[in-house]
């Protein structure tokens, strides 16, 4: 029983362009929400995270956007650069300390 | 380098041979998990512990596992017995719980990738 679905496994996007990544869940316990992102040969690095109570978090070139009633968040990357090319996976957690992560999408931003 | 390490970075090993892995968290942080991640999928939590004290494992951890976080520091996830189904990379991660509560992200390492030929 996959709870946290990505189901893009990869996205292209020119550079200077908004990046779209996006997670649904099934959960309705879950209170935290992350994304991390992962370049090859390195583990997850924590990017961003929002709690349930809220609807956006901003943190530089990164919005997460949470809509609860659909069970759905979004990350937004703008303006994308090549950097940024990379796995991506959401997690979610309900009140506790283990991570329920979706499969990751990757990025390719095309300079 | 004051990350989440793990050792060793790449393990290939034979059906049937036991094999260990460590991992250091950065140093401030009292809890430690951690994760297996197979081609194609996100990290799937196996076992936490807060201080030296294991208080959950995944029902991904079969008997052939073992997790130990000594004095509260470092921790050692063993595996007996190696299967090929075993091969993936083991992800350790570390956060701090505050006594306030409410999340705190978790820092992963760079993982021990496993090989069972």
């Amino acid at each position: 029983d996959q709870q946290v679905k990505q189901n893009s496994p990869s996205l292209s996007v020119q550079e200077g362009r908004i990046s779209i990544l996006n997670c649904d869940y099934t959960n309705s316990m879950f209170d935290y929400f992350l994304w991390y992102k992962k370049y090859p040969a390195e583990g997850p690095t924590f990017l961003i995270s929002i709690s349930s109570i809220k609807d956006k978090n901003e943190d530089g070139r990164f919005t997460v956007f949470l809509n609860k009633s659909a069970k759905h968040l979004s990350l937004h990357i703008v303006p994308s650069q090549p950097g940024d090319s990379a796995v991506y996976f959401c997690a979610a957690t309900a009140g506790t300390y283990k991570y329920i992560f979706g499969t990751g999408t990757r990025l390719k931003v095309l300079a | 380098d004051t990350g989440v390490s793990q050792d060793p970075r790449h393990k290939i090993t034979k059906r049937g041979q036991n094999v260990t892995f460590r991992c250091d968290p950065i140093s401030e942080h009292n809890r430690l998990y951690w994760y297996r991640q197979t081609l194609g999928q996100g990290p799937e939590f196996l076992t936490y512990f807060q201080n030296e004290a294991q208080l959950e494992k995944s029902r991904l951890l079969s008997d052939r596992f073992s997790a130990e976080r000594p004095k509260g520091s470092f921790s050692t996830l063993e595996i007996q017995r190696t299967e090929q189904g075993d091969s993936a990379m083991y992800l350790c991660a570390s956060s701090l719980a505050k006594a306030s509560g409410g999340q705190n992200e978790q820092f992963f390492g760079p993982g021990t990738r496993l090989t069972v030929l």
